[in-house]
């Protein structure tokens, strides 16, 4: 079946810094990507849609500035927390689509700044 | 956009009873719609889907029915046994692939030995 790889699983930066969270399709051509944000005991979130060589589109109050996302090829999607504070502490999820495969999640990125 | 409402938040079974989680959503467009388990720290899991040219699905002890007249759609765990228990998520989209999905806010699912 689709695979989907996320990493790092756990990240801990401290405050200003810059993450960045690798989503692979493994066995697949990710024709689209998204990224979600899931906070405790809350449902998942969508931050934006990506597809292969083109711009992200981000969901309204999700900042692009400061969550860059580039999906430059059709098996690699990054996510990169810029200036990171303590409330952008959460779960990062990416999902992938392509071909017959549907949606295929990643294992998530507990990102945690202090 | 589309709208996902899931009941119940919680739902606490004995072992061997069954367990119903309900969802319902807004876009008379979204054609499919899958349903999600959720460990501790893990990504959602597939565990069953069905898109709109079905009334239900079933794979072992999982089933899923809609209704799309009254847009709304359950999942039907029976003989529930203890690794049932995670957080189970609904979600509905309209254009399988390239729209993201648009998910419930969650089932915390607790199966007592």
């Amino acid at each position: 079946g689709a695979v989907v790889s996320q990493h790092p699983s756990r990240v801990i930066c401290k405050s200003g810094t810059s993450v960045k969270i690798e989503c692979r399709s493994l066995d697949f051509q990710a024709t689209t990507m998204f990224w979600y944000r899931q906070f405790p005991k809350q449902s998942l979130m969508l931050m934006a849609t990506s597809n292969e060589g083109s711009k992200a589109t981000y969901e309204q109050g999700v900042e692009k500035d400061k969550f860059l996302i580039n999906h430059a090829s059709l098996t690699l999607s990054t996510l990169t927390v810029t200036s990171a504070h303590p409330e952008d502490s959460s779960f990062y999820i990416c999902s992938a689509t392509g071909g017959l495969y549907g949606y295929t999640f990643g294992s998530g990125t507990r990102l945690t700044v202090v | 956009g589309e709208n996902v409402e899931q009941h119940p938040s919680t739902l606490s079974v004995q072992e061997g009873d069954s367990a119903v989680i309900k969802c319902t959503y807004s876009d008379s467009a979204s054609n499919y719609f899958p349903w999600y388990k959720q460990e501790l720290g893990k990504g959602p899991q597939l565990i069953i889907d069905i898109r709109s040219n079905v009334g239900e699905k079933k794979d072992q002890r999982i089933a899923v029915t809609l209704n799309k007249t009254a847009k709304h759609f359950s999942l039907h765990i029976t003989e529930t046994q203890p690794e049932d228990s995670a957080v189970y998520f609904c979600a509905a989209t309209s254009d399988t692939g390239r729209r993201a999905l648009t998910f419930g806010s969650g089932t915390r699912l607790q199966v007592q030995p």
